[in-house]
């Protein structure tokens, strides 16, 4: 199975600064045929089921706003958070979809410094 | 708009089974793959498995695959999920979520979650 890893376990930021959460599995999903990282990125606040935020690495999901990047291919993977805001608040995760079964990272929960 | 409505909350006692269901609306129910994935309280998320809407294929995690059993119901445009002998650790939420990928395929990124369904297991 494809591990995936993140890191910090956990993070407090103001608000207004950046968050940057890192994710590497331990085996490159980027399938070369199509040069699409099949990598993704969710949001889970308490309560709540995941949203997803990021696929294919770095491509924003509809009404995400724009805050949310992603970037990174291979086994190195980065999701940041321009300005963090308040909603923010929540952990998140990283899901590689290349090769079944298709593993989530543990999360990183973010909160307010 | 798109919804994944699961069934409610079920008790179980260890070895018994217990059936999942998952009715979507808003979407063509069979252009899309459905994911089950699961939550233990206070974890993570792990990958249970994908059917295939369209035809009925089936992918499970090898930890599950002689446990679980994933059905579609295309008229009612719902999907089931039996998990079988079941254990303490078996305890969690278990989501279903629309799979969006290349072509209906379990290689998908999961863009519309059900509300879960928490299964305890319990004696």
């Amino acid at each position: 199975d494809i591990v995936m890893t993140q890191s910090p376990d956990s993070l407090a930021v103001s608000l207004g600064e950046r968050a940057t959460i890192n994710c590497r599995s331990s085996q490159s999903v980027l399938k070369n045929s199509n040069n699409n990282n099949y990598l993704a990125w969710y949001q889970q606040k308490p309560g709540q089921p995941p949203k997803l935020l990021i696929y294919w690495a770095s491509t924003r999901e509809s009404g995400v706003p724009v805050r949310f990047s992603g970037s990174g291919s291979g086994t190195d993977f980065t999701l940041t958070i321009s300005s963090l805001q308040a909603e923010d608040v929540a952990v998140y995760y990283c899901q590689q979809y290349y090769i079944a079964p298709f593993t989530f990272g543990p999360g990183t929960k973010v909160d307010i410094k | 708009q798109i919804q994944l409505v699961q069934s409610g909350g079920e008790v179980k006692k260890p070895g018994a089974s217990v059936k999942v269901s998952c009715k979507a609306s808003g979407y063509s129910f069979t252009n899309y793959g459905i994911t089950w994935v699961r939550q233990a309280p206070g974890q993570g998320l792990e990958w249970v498995g994908w059917i295939s809407a369209d035809n009925g294929n089936t992918r499970y995690a090898q930890k599950f695959q002689d446990r679980v059993v994933m059905t579609t119901d295309t008229s009612t445009s719902t999907a089931f999920m039996e998990l079988r002998s079941l254990r303490s650790d078996d305890t969690a939420v278990y989501y279903c979520a629309r799979g969006r990928g290349i072509g209906v395929v379990p290689a998908a990124c999961l863009d519309n979650w059900g509300q879960g369904t928490l299964v305890t297991v319990s004696s």
